[in-house]
């Protein structure tokens, strides 16, 4: 059984550009969610897609959007960055029979935002 | 404003000890509760929870306590391990019965266990 992949690892960019980071969820699993983790603070929730459909969102601009496609991964697209968005973004998948504590989470992909 | 606060940035326990983390929340609309553990690089992994209907669920060396009238979570841990050290965070999802939902997490707790 594959678990949750994020790519890339690490990345840097600069303050208005754009960036895309991608994840493969656990076999099996439909729903994906994506969560920003910045210095010192607990993750925060960004949004859901089940079946390639936004399903939930929390308080993030509009600048941060996303897709998932039909093999159930997803991206997280994040326009005009700010400094502020320097973080480890994180994505969990789960099926949506499945409880919360099956909610798995993958590594994570660390943005710098210079 | 946050809902979810783990007002202890840091522990450190002897190997062997019990450990006790704390949690406090603010929505009494809470329904679910969990904790997770963070190892540097890797991403959180689920470790206990506990529905608002219970107020106590163990499984192993963990133990969630949970007090609703309080408002407040504690995960123990007994007897800690050095392989325990690594950030808890403990999480809430307003979802009925753990369904899905959306996770609110505290900002963390990290817990070193000194042989």
């Amino acid at each position: 059984e594959t678990g949750v992949t994020q790519s890339p690892t690490h990345l840097i960019k600069t303050r208005g550009q754009q960036v895309t980071l991608r994840c493969s969820s656990q076999s099996g699993h439909n729903t994906v969610s994506w969560y920003q983790q910045a210095l010192g603070q607990g993750p925060q929730f960004i949004f859901q897609y089940y079946r390639e459909e936004e399903n939930g969102r929390g308080n993030f601009p509009p600048r941060f959007s996303g897709l998932q496609f039909p093999n159930y991964s997803s991206e997280l697209n994040v326009n005009a960055l700010e400094l502020d968005d320097s973080a480890l973004y994180l994505c969990a998948s789960s099926s949506p029979q499945g409880p919360l504590n099956e909610q798995f989470f993958g590594p994570g992909t660390r943005l710098t935002v210079l | 404003d946050q809902q979810v606060k783990q007002n202890s940035p840091s522990l450190s326990v002897q190997e062997g000890r019990i450990s006790i983390l704390n949690c406090d929340y603010t929505n009494s609309m809470f329904d679910y509760f969990l904790w997770y553990k963070k190892y540097p690089a890797e991403g959180p992994t689920f470790l206990i929870s506990i529905s608002s209907i219970k107020d106590k669920n163990e499984d192993g060396r963990f133990t969630v306590f949970l007090n609703k009238s309080a408002k407040h979570l504690s995960l123990h841990i007994v007897p800690s391990q050095p392989g325990d050290s690594a950030v808890y965070f403990c999480a809430a999802s307003l979802a009925p019965g753990g369904s899905q939902g959306n996770l609110i997490f505290g900002k963390g707790t990290k817990l070193s266990v000194k042989p």
